[in-house]
């Protein structure tokens, strides 16, 4: 089945350290996405590439880092420069930039003890 | 600032029932307005999605109405049923800005049986 795969579903992290979330796709999609989702605000987007080795910021993209080596692939890097992580992350692809629709992930539920 | 504004927060119907949630918007570039479906723990899934030249869509029991002039969308669900209880995010997007999703706020939706 195609889809989008996140992981890990739940994890805590303790203040200072830095964390990584997962983000694979194969539905040979060109365009990913990070969106972060707070209760009442909606999703806010966090970064987006839209080709392999390119990726741009998104509207909240302080203290969060991405890399885009391969175009299944597009890694979230939580950092310590983050002064409220705690969220739930998604993860969306889109066969192009600008096509409108997009495929999530299940998500991934960060707590920062 | 939420260039997409959503209401009501919350809303309750029983079964049968038709739900409205509606969206404003101040930027007359967008030109894309799609509406997202997310059940708890998952991701959301695209559900249906119009453009300013048309000022309604069906796609089953889910209903777009589209008001340029007044700069505002809603969703109707027609006869609810308990099976669409979630949470949903209208959205809007410019080619301008490589058709970027500017999400609402979020309205969840409860069907009582």
């Amino acid at each position: 089945d195609g889809g989008i795969t996140q992981s890990p579903k739940y994890l805590f992290r303790k203040e200072g350290q830095n964390v990584t979330l997962s983000c694979e796709q194969n539905l040979n999609h060109d365009a990913m996405y990070w969106y972060r989702q707070d209760p009442g605000q909606g999703l806010r987007l966090i970064y987006y590439s839209q080709i392999v080795n390119d990726f741009q910021k998104g509207d909240i993209a302080e203290g969060y880092s991405v890399s885009r080596e391969k175009k299944e692939s597009f890694p979230l890097t939580v950092t310590s420069a983050q002064k409220n992580p705690t969220a739930f992350y998604l993860c969306a692809s889109s066969i192009i930039l600008g096509t409108g629709e997009l495929f999530f992930g299940e998500g991934s539920r960060l707590t920062v003890l | 600032q939420q260039q997409v504004k959503q209401s009501p927060q919350s809303l309750i119907v029983q079964k049968g029932g038709i739900p409205i949630i509606n969206c404003a918007y101040e930027n007359t570039a967008f030109d894309y307005f799609p509406w997202y479906q997310q059940f708890p723990g998952k991701g959301p899934a695209l559900l249906i999605a119009i453009r300013p030249d048309v000022s309604e869509k069906k796609e089953g029991r889910f209903t777009i109405s589209f008001n340029k002039s007044a700069k505002q969308f809603s969703l109707h669900i027609m006869d609810s049923q308990p099976g669409d209880s979630a949470t949903y995010f209208c959205a809007a997007s410019r080619r301008s800005n490589d058709y970027k999703l500017s999400f609402g706020a979020g309205t969840t939706v409860t069907v009582r049986a």
